[in-house]
Order: C-alpha cells, then structure tokens, then sequence
C-alpha cells in the first residue's frame, strides 16, 4: 500500500495522560499536513511541514501539542496532558512538489479521551 | 479569513436522481478547489482538484464547476447509487499552504 499511513487507528486515554500519533506520508511526499477533525465538521488545519522544517502552525495548536518530522519522512504528533475537548479525529495528508498540488489523506487516528 | 460553506448539510435522494452540491467560500484568492468524500469513521479521499485557472474538472460520473469570480464550486454527480452515500466536503487552498474545509453535506441515496 503506497497510501498515507497513520498509527494507531483508534486511541483511548485518560485525561491528563500524554498520547502520540504517527503518520507516514507516500514515499518523495516534500509536505505533509496534520488536520484535527471533531465530530459533524469539517477538518481544521494544525500544521505543516515542508520536508523536515515545520513552516506553519495554527491558533488551534496550543503549547500541550508538538509535532516534529525528523529526517523529513514520518511525523508525530504529541499532545500532553489530554482533555476531553481533544476527542477528535487527527488526519495527517501529505503533497508532493509545490503548495497547490493535490493533498492525499490518510485513514485517520480518532482519539477518545474519557 | 477564508470561510468555506457547504449548503445543504443533509441530501437525501432516491437512487438513479442526480446529485447536485454546493460549496460557497469568501476570498477568490484560491489556488485550487478539492472535493472530497468521507465515509462515517474514515479518512478523506479525493474525487477531484480544480486549479484557479479551470472551470470544472470531470471523472466519471462525477463533475465539479468552479466559478472562482462568484466564490462558488458545484458537484455533480450523475445517476446516483447508493454507494454513493457519504459526506462530501470541499475545501479550498488559499494563501499559505492550508486547506479550509467546508462543513460537509451528509448525502443518502435511497434505494
């Protein structure tokens, strides 16, 4: 499978606790995105990376999360300290080449927090 | 602040009646335009991208106008099939490299 990857699938945590997430772009993707989907909306943007450097942050992101995409390959998303209010479902998406190419998604991670 | 709307939220139609979705956005600016479907607890997949400069893009039984003056993308999807239900949503890349997404439209298609 050359799609996007994204690990796990589903996640289920206590408040307080800490969680990451792992998304794997197709292979020669430059940009990989991270979006934060809640029930009934649409995606919102968290993030984005052009290769290993992280060029753009949203408002959304607040100091509890942190992404990173070393060697410019994967990405992980980290959020400390959870809430409920962070039950959401996290897409990452990754494009190749210039800004306005086509941006494929991956599976999704949906994380519950109780 | 580019705003996306998708009306109407809900479409229910009985099978073989063709699909007709909006999507509306505020600022011209755009790059390009995707739609995408979701079905429940998945992830995205794109159906099709539409560059500024075009004014519809065509797959099968799908086709997408965008009039980018008027801020406004329309989908079509012919003799739908049940397969069909889902939630489609667009979104629009502007300035920076963030796509904006419209709320969705959650379509049955009845049989």
């Amino acid at each position: 499978d050359t799609g996007v990857s994204q690990n796990p699938r589903h996640k289920i945590t206590k408040r307080g606790q800490n969680v990451t997430f792992r998304c794997d772009p197709i292979s020669e993707h430059n940009r990989l995105y991270w979006y934060r989907q809640t029930l009934g909306q649409g995606p919102e943007f968290l993030t984005y990376f052009q290769n290993e450097a992280q060029l753009e942050k949203s408002r959304l992101l607040s100091d509890r999360f942190s992404a990173e995409r070393p060697k410019g390959s994967f990405s992980t998303l980290e959020i400390q300290r959870t809430e409920q209010g962070d039950s959401a479902m996290y897409l990452c998406a990754s494009s190749l080449g210039q800004g306005w190419n086509e941006q494929f998604f991956g599976p999704g991670t949906r994380l519950t927090v109780l | 602040k580019q705003e996306v709307t998708q009306i109407p939220a809900a479409l229910s139609v009985p099978e073989g009646e063709n699909l007709v979705l909006n999507c509306s956005f505020t600022d011209s600016a755009i790059y390009n335009l995707q739609w995408f479907r979701q079905d429940p607890g998945k992830g995205l997949t794109s159906l099709l991208l539409i560059q500024s400069s075009q004014r519809e893009q065509t797959s099968g039984r799908l086709n997408a106008s965008l009039d980018k003056s008027s801020g406004r993308s329309t989908l079509y999807i012919a003799a739908s099939q049940p397969g069909d239900s889902a939630t489609y949503l667009c979104a629009v890349k502007s300035a920076g490299n963030k796509l904006t997404f419209g709320g969705g439209t959650r379509v049955l298609v009845k049989p």
